[in-house]
This record gives C-alpha cells, structure tokens and sequence, in this order.
C-alpha cells in the first residue's frame, strides 16, 4: 500500500489565486481529515468526512476554504480566493475501522 | 470540547540518556484514548505509541513507554536510551471514542538530540 498521497508537496501562489490540494486516502479507509500546521496554531482540524460524508467543517477558518470528497478515494480541499495567512503545511489523513490513522506528507503551501 | 497542553516548546537531551516530554489534556469523558506522534524534518508523522483510558497498564513500545496518570490528566513520553534519529517534533494527541470522533493535538514539543 502506498499509503496516503497528497498532491502538490509544495506549492507556491500568488494571493488571490485558486488553490486546489488533492488527497488520495488508503483504500478501505472510511473516514477522512484535513489538518492545517502553522508555528503559531500547531495542527488544526479544518474538516473531516465518514463515508465521503462530512461530519464536522467548523475548523474551516471562513468561506474561502472548500472541501469535497465525490468519492472514497479522492478529496480536495480549495482555497479561493488564497492569502499570505494561508500558508502553512496542510496534511490529509485517513482512519480505518480499527482507529489506525495514517497521514499524508502534506502539502507545503506559500502564497506570496 | 477536549484540549490537549504541552507547555515545554523545546527539550534537549544527550545521546544514550532518558527524556521525558510532558502532555496534560482536559475532557469530561471517562474512555478515551492517548497518542504520541513524532514528526521528524521529512513531515511525515508517525505514530510513536498509543494507550487506551480504560487501561491501567502503562503501554510501551521498545525505548518508548508513557506514564499515564489519569486522574491527573497526564500522560508523558518517555525516550530511554536516545539516539541522534529521536530528534523531531513530538506531538500528544486526544481521541474519543465513536466513529465521529477526531485527533485534537497539542502544540508540540521540538526535540533536539546532542551527540
């Protein structure tokens, strides 16, 4: 198993740009998460689904943050229009009915 | 809602000696369960060892064992004999129980490794 692939590694925009971040979480997996790391906040949960279902977004910081999961083995999380204060490292991680979580190598994103 | 300190941002130990990093949580739950995450410079976060609330028994995984003090809400990380590949950041970590529960993390502890 490959385990779960996020997509970009790094990424750098300019503010005001769409950003869109792709996560495949590991197959037979049925819950996912978004995390957001900053020096400053650690890692926080932005959302996370059950079944491609989403259960809790209230860590979405504001309505220019997106998330989507059309299908058990894919998600996005957008960011449109992007800020500087969006730049952090965002991780995508996966449970399975065990309570195993496994996490991506996240996505470095600057915006400049 | 849970909360999970580590009040200590930075450690450091020697090679070959023992360290302990310090995680305290708040909940009003009775089961739940406790993990230690460690995230070396690659990003990638490992999980490093997990123990179960309803257990009393102090879990351990090779160099690694936690103090679990749950009346206290404490649950420290022990690293016996470090070595130079100890050196990350060390993140405690709260859970529920439930399939809609979530990882709420403390803010982490970067530990350095001197030879």
């Amino acid at each position: 198993d490959a385990g779960v692939i996020q997509s970009p590694r790094h990424e750098v925009t300019e503010m005001g740009q769409e950003v869109t971040l792709r996560c495949k979480p590991i197959s037979g997996h049925n819950s996912l998460f978004w995390y957001r790391q900053t020096m400053m906040r650690g890692l926080e949960l932005l959302i996370y689904f059950n079944n491609n279902v989403p259960i809790d977004d209230s860590g979405m910081p504001e309505d220019r943050f997106s998330a989507k999961m059309p299908n058990a083995s894919f998600s996005t999380l957008k960011i449109q229009p992007s800020e500087p204060r969006d730049s952090a490292v965002y991780f995508c991680a996966s449970r399975d009915r065990a309570d195993g979580y496994t996490f991506g190598s996240g996505t470095r994103l600057t915006v400049v | 809602a849970q909360t999970v300190t580590q009040s200590q941002p930075e450690m450091s130990v020697q090679e070959a000696e023992t360290v302990t990093l310090s995680c305290t949580y708040d909940t009003s739950e009775s089961d739940y369960y406790l993990f230690w995450y460690k995230q070396p410079p690659s990003r990638q976060m490992i999980l490093v060892i997990r123990q179960e609330a309803y257990k009393q028994q102090n879990a351990t995984e090779n160099r690694f064992s936690v103090n679990f003090q749950k009346a206290a809400k404490s649950f420290s990380l022990k690293i016996s004999d470090s070595q130079l590949g100890d050196a990350a950041m060390y993140f405690c970590a709260y859970r529920s129980l439930g399939a809609n529960s979530k990882l709420t993390f403390g803010k982490g502890i970067t530990l350095s490794v001197r030879p």
